[in-house]
């Protein structure tokens, strides 16, 4: 099934921990993107990769790092979690930076940070 | 089972004409429902969220509960309208809720 994925779906972990959020799409796009959902439901960009190298770094604390091994996947690695941490997060991939071709969300993952 | 439809994945209507970009969902408790859109080499951003009922860039949508559908419409597109659009249903997920994106509807609008 070509798909964005995510794993875990949900994550739940203490204040001070590192962790890794994994992205994959098998769609061979070359644009991949981490966003986050607030409070209010609302999304928000925080990284996108092109063809592995990163074009938007949106004022995102450093603890936060994306990484991308291949273009098919972009990992988000978060140290020292902060309670305010918690939140969804989605990864999304699509053909080409900001093309108005669709952008494919993955299901999300829910990070809670006790 | 897909929660969020639209059911076109392309439209296209000529400058000044009415446009409808539909949107349908599948939820058992009390939706709420979005419009996001990415026009070109832009970000995604929201355009409008139902419980604030407002009107942004001339577009308007209606929750219709009976119909289970919340679409995405403007009386008069305008060629700077041209853009994907999603719909998005926030979905509750153990107390917390979770937005989930339908596949989205191209939009263009011809001079």
């Amino acid at each position: 099934d070509t798909a964005v994925s995510q794993t875990p779906k949900y994550l739940v972990t203490q204040m001070g921990n590192d962790k890794s959020i994994k992205c994959e799409q098998n769609l061979g796009h070359d644009t991949m993107y981490w966003y986050k959902q607030d409070s209010k439901k609302f999304l928000k960009i925080m990284f996108s990769y092109n063809n592995k190298e990163l074009i938007i770094n949106e004022t995102v604390p450093n603890r936060f790092s994306p990484k991308s091994p291949d273009k098919a996947h972009l990992n988000l690695h978060i140290n020292s979690l902060e309670l305010g941490d918690s939140a969804v997060y989605f990864c999304a991939s699509s053909p080409l930076p900001w093309s108005t071709d669709t952008q494919y969300f993955g299901p999300g993952t829910r990070l809670t940070v006790l | 089972a897909q929660r969020v439809t639209q059911p076109e994945k392309l439209l296209s209507v000529f400058k000044g004409a009415p446009v409808e970009l539909k949107c349908n969902y599948s939820y058992s408790g009390s939706p709420e429902l979005f419009w996001y859109v990415q026009y070109s080499r832009q970000r995604l951003q929201l355009l409008l969220r139902h419980i604030s009922r407002e009107s942004i860039k001339g577009f308007t949508a209606d929750l219709n509960k009976g119909e289970t559908s919340f679409h995405l419409k403007k009386p008069f597109a305008q060629e700077e309208d041209s853009a994907m659009y999603y719909c998005a249903l926030a979905e509750d997920e153990g107390g917390s809720e979770k937005l989930v994106f339908g596949k989205g509807t191209k939009l263009t609008v011809n001079p």
